[in-house]
């Protein structure tokens, strides 16, 4: 079965400091690529998504993402993080050659950024 | 944007009662609602695939007889949780597609059962 995998579960950074998130899928066939934050108390907002095209790609709120196939990763990157980013960051895809549209979600990283 | 909204948003329920939770879209037409199951400091797994019109579509380990799915309309999906047990307590979350705004979510229903 195709999974999502993060493995950073908890990440601690200040202000200014440089993030890095990863993700890693396990299918081999074409699909399409999630970023969602959950902040304290409300509802998942998309960061960013990957269909095709420029693997890097551009979200909102500063962050961006590379889909490097070859390593079956759309690892999340943000420069210069702030207090505000302090939220639940998942990573989701889509397998498009099942017709199945459901997202499949990783397990979440949870950030917190000190002051 | 799309807008998914989600009824109620916390619920505390007796063991044996049904609870039932709606997800309405309330700008588009959704004719396929997502229904998501999150544990504490855990990922959202998919319960369930709601079509409008026709039965859900349920996840390997997901009994269809406790959580029933009813998609009447377009614009609205809901999920009974039927004779509820404490382990039911858990944060449910629905979702739905719409191009070219992808997926929007609900703000989920926080459900505790005593």
């Amino acid at each position: 079965a195709q999974s999502v995998s993060q493995h950073n579960h908890h990440v601690i950074l200040s202000e200014a400091a440089s993030l890095e998130l990863g993700c890693n899928y396990s299918y081999g066939g074409t699909v399409n690529l999630f970023w969602y934050v959950q902040y304290p108390g409300q509802h998942l907002q998309l960061l960013l998504k990957y269909f095709s095209g420029d693997p890097l790609v551009k979200g909102i709120k500063g962050f961006e993402a590379e889909f490097i196939k070859s390593k079956f990763s759309f690892n999340l990157r943000k420069p210069s993080v702030q207090w505000s980013d302090t939220a639940e960051y998942f990573c989701a895809v889509i397998i498009m050659d099942t017709g199945r549209r459901a997202l499949t979600f990783g397990s979440g990283t949870r950030l917190q950024v000190q002051p | 944007g799309a807008v998914v909204s989600q009824h109620p948003s916390r619920v505390i329920c007796k063991s044996g009662t049904s609870v039932k939770i709606e997800c309405r879209s309330l700008d588009f037409q959704a004719t396929t609602m997502f229904w998501y199951r999150q544990f504490p400091k855990q990922s959202l797994m998919l319960m369930a695939t709601s079509n409008e019109g026709s039965k859900a579509t349920y996840e390997q380990g997901v009994e269809k007889d406790k959580f029933l799915i009813n998609h009447a309309s377009l614009t609205l999906s809901t999920l009974t949780v039927t004779s509820a047990h404490p382990e039911d307590s858990s944060f449910y979350i629905c979702s739905a597609n719409r191009d070219p705004y992808g997926y929007t979510f609900g703000s989920g229903t926080r459900l505790t059962v005593v």
